[in-house]
């Protein structure tokens, strides 16, 4: 089982420059998150989609946009970069049927200079 | 924003020692997880806790979720180094849409 992956795994931006991390997963879940990781501040939620066709912001949004493409992808876009968005982020899948288990990809490491 | 604060933020002991690491919040939770992440990897599930007072026990990881179910702690016995990385608890809040991470501990377990 692949379960969550992620796309790129690394990636330096300039200032100013967008992009988009991809993230699809093959367990049938309805839920799926993006996180950000950084040093001593443990993971912290920038959007979640409940359902396919849903997106709903989390605690740090600003900067970023998400799209439910369908139930497998959840992609994060990063419209203008900046060096604050230096961070580690993680997508993540919901089971509901197994103990609301979250299942969570190998993360993105992504670089803002 | 519900608030998890974890403590200690670093812990290095040597292997056999036995270890607690709290998570504690003044929010009420639905559950409570933990979570183990290794470097270059993501968040794991150790364990989830729901009901308040609950314990429960992993091998020689012992888990507990606090009567008020606003916190929690982790009890390694005879720590090995393979139980060496962060660990990170997260509450889900009443409406059950949001998972809140603590800031982890990182735990390193010397031969």
């Amino acid at each position: 089982n692949a379960g969550v992956t992620q796309t790129p795994k690394f990636q330096v931006l300039k200032t100013g420059q967008s992009m988009t991390l991809q993230c699809a997963q093959d367990m049938n879940h309805n839920s799926m998150y993006w996180y950000r990781q950084d040093p001593g501040m443990g993971l912290r939620l920038i959007y979640y989609s409940a359902s396919e066709g849903t997106t709903d912001k989390g605690e740090v949004p600003n900067g970023y946009n998400v799209s439910r493409l369908n139930k497998r992808e959840f992609s994060l876009r990063l419209e203008s970069a900046a060096p604050s968005q230096t961070s580690v982020y993680f997508c993540a899948s919901r089971s509901i049927l197994s103990g609301n288990t979250i299942y969570f990809g190998e993360g993105s490491w992504l670089t803002v200079v | 924003t519900q608030l998890l604060e974890q403590s200690p933020q670093f812990l290095s002991i040597q292997e056999g020692e036995n270890l607690t690491v709290y998570c504690n919040s003044s929010s009420v939770f639905s559950s409570l997880q933990w979570y183990r992440q290794e470097p270059g990897e993501g968040p794991v599930l150790l364990v989830t806790v729901v009901t308040g007072g609950e314990v429960k026990k992993l091998k020689r990881l012992t888990f507990q979720f606090g009567d008020a179910r606003k916190d929690s702690s982790l009890h390694i016995t005879a720590a090995q180094p393979g139980d060496t990385g962060l660990y990170l608890c997260a509450g889900r809040n009443n409406a059950g849409n949001m998972l809140t991470f603590g800031g982890g501990t990182r735990l390193m377990v010397k031969p």
